[in-house]
């Protein structure tokens, strides 16, 4: 089945103790992003990834790095997470044609205290 | 500066009352505009892609429409079944994806 994972789908955690969020997809698409998700705010795009070892800012970089060393891989790290990163967070990734949609995982609602 | 408004907020219609959702957007260089549906705990689910206007794409009780400005989506006859968030997306210059925050239906048996 085509489908984008996330992993893990709950994570509560504190200020300051780095985390991963991983995300894999097994459609072959070159370009993944992840977003995050706020009542009232929409969904923001934090990162993206147009192929292998090719990453960009999105609109939300502040506080996140993410690495792109395999096509089918995209994981989120935050080094120092802080409250503000309290949010539903989501990886998606699409086929590189035109007008193709994303796809995207079920998301990780991360709590950091 | 690129955004797209989504009305209303929320929306609670009775079982097969009609209506339409709206998705305005102001974002240069429209690549397509994208309808999702999404359910509590899930990801967004894709229903649609619009490139063009005067496009309208049809799936079940759903039927989505796209002007120079903004897209509608009709919602015929819903059911129960059909409620949840529905949000749209416009893609932009650069692979960048513009959401709106979403309207949340509610269909009452």
């Amino acid at each position: 089945e085509a489908q984008v994972t996330q992993n893990p789908r709950y994570l509560i955690t504190v200020t300051g103790k780095k985390l991963t969020v991983t995300c894999s997809q097994n459609m072959n698409h070159e370009y993944m992003s992840w977003y995050r998700q706020d009542p009232g705010l929409g969904l923001r795009q934090i990162y993206y990834s147009m192929n292998v070892e090719v990453t960009d800012k999105g609109d939300v970089p502040e506080g996140y790095k993410v690495s792109r060393k395999e096509k089918r891989n995209f994981p989120l790290i935050l080094e120092s997470p802080s409250p503000n990163q309290t949010s539903l967070y989501f990886c998606a990734s699409r086929d590189t044609g035109l007008f193709s949609p994303l796809h995207f995982g079920n998301g990780t609602r991360l709590t950091v205290t | 500066e690129d955004q797209v408004t989504q009305s209303p907020e929320a929306l609670r219609l009775q079982e097969g009352e009609s209506s339409s959702l709206n998705c305005s957007y102001t974002v240069s260089g429209l690549r397509g505009l994208f309808w999702y549906r999404q359910d509590p705990g899930k990801g967004p689910e894709f229903l649609f892609t619009l490139y063009s206007a005067g496009e309208e794409k049809e799936k079940e009780r759903l039927k989505a429409t796209l002007t120079k400005k903004e897209s509608f989506l009709h919602i015929t006859a819903p059911k129960p079944e059909d409620s949840a968030t529905y949000l749209c997306a416009v893609q932009g210059n650069f692979n960048k994806f513009y959401f709106g925050s979403g309207t949340k239906l509610n269909v009452k048996p």
